[in-house]
């Protein structure tokens, strides 16, 4: 029972333009939302979260907006830059103070020069 | 500043051997995680702790798991025996738990390659 889905195993987008990831999740206890970023050997780094309480937040070139009626979340990365090359999750939990968190299983983001 | 500082990197070892993963959280980090990344089942919890206590195993998959956090700045997790089917990527993580709990995510480790033959 996966209560949060990236239905898109990969993207591939040119450099300067807009990466889209989506995020998909079940359980409508889940209040706090949050993206990480993984390059390959490494763990996982926070990029960006979100509240239920909004419905956009915006942090530099990340942009995560969130609806609370279709249970989707989806990251903006503008512009793309070839670092921005990795896999990307996104997690929920319940509450910010939440400490236990569900993934998604990760897209992976190509980014090409 | 010092991550979350994982040994070892890689670990390969016959099946029934017992294994043990270490994991050293940042300096004033009172919650550490350990996950578990594999291809089926992607990134899953297994077990957390705050202020070393063990609050939620729920994620640990058999008792052949075991974790410890005999104090602040060091948390073992254990497999014995090992089976290959314990095959992973094995991640700890750190977060201080304290308001504003918006800003405070949950920082990982690079993690332990675990490969069971």
């Amino acid at each position: 029972d996966q209560q949060v889905k990236q239905n898109s195993p990969s993207l591939s987008v040119q450099e300067g333009r807009i990466s889209i990831l989506n995020c998909d999740y079940t359980n409508s206890m889940f209040d706090y939302f949050l993206w990480y970023k993984k390059y390959p050997a490494e763990g996982p780094t926070f990029l960006i979260s979100i509240s239920s309480i909004k419905d956009k937040n915006e942090d530099g070139r990340f942009t995560v907006f969130l609806n609370k009626s279709a249970k989707h979340l989806s990251l903006h990365i503008v512009p793309s830059q070839p670092g921005d090359s990795a896999v990307y999750f996104c997690a929920a939990s319940i509450g910010a103070a939440g400490n236990k968190l569900t993934f998604g299983g990760g897209t992976r983001v190509l980014v090409k020069p | 500043d010092a991550g979350v500082i994982q040994s070892p990197r890689h670990e390969v070892t016959e099946m029934g051997q017992e294994v043990t993963l270490r994991c050293k959280p940042i300096s004033g980090h009172n919650s550490l995680f350990w996950y578990r990344q594999t291809m089926m089942r992607g990134l899953e919890l297994l077990i957390y702790f705050n202020n070393n206590v063990p609050i939620d195993d729920s994620g640990m998959p058999e008792d052949r798991f075991s974790a410890k956090m005999p104090n602040a700045s060091f948390s073992t997790l254990k497999i014995q025996p090992s089976e290959p089917r314990d095959s992973a990527v094995y991640f700890c993580a750190s977060r201080p738990n304290r308001a504003p709990y918006s800003n405070q995510p949950q920082h990982f480790g690079d993690g332990t390659r675990l490969s069971i033959l």
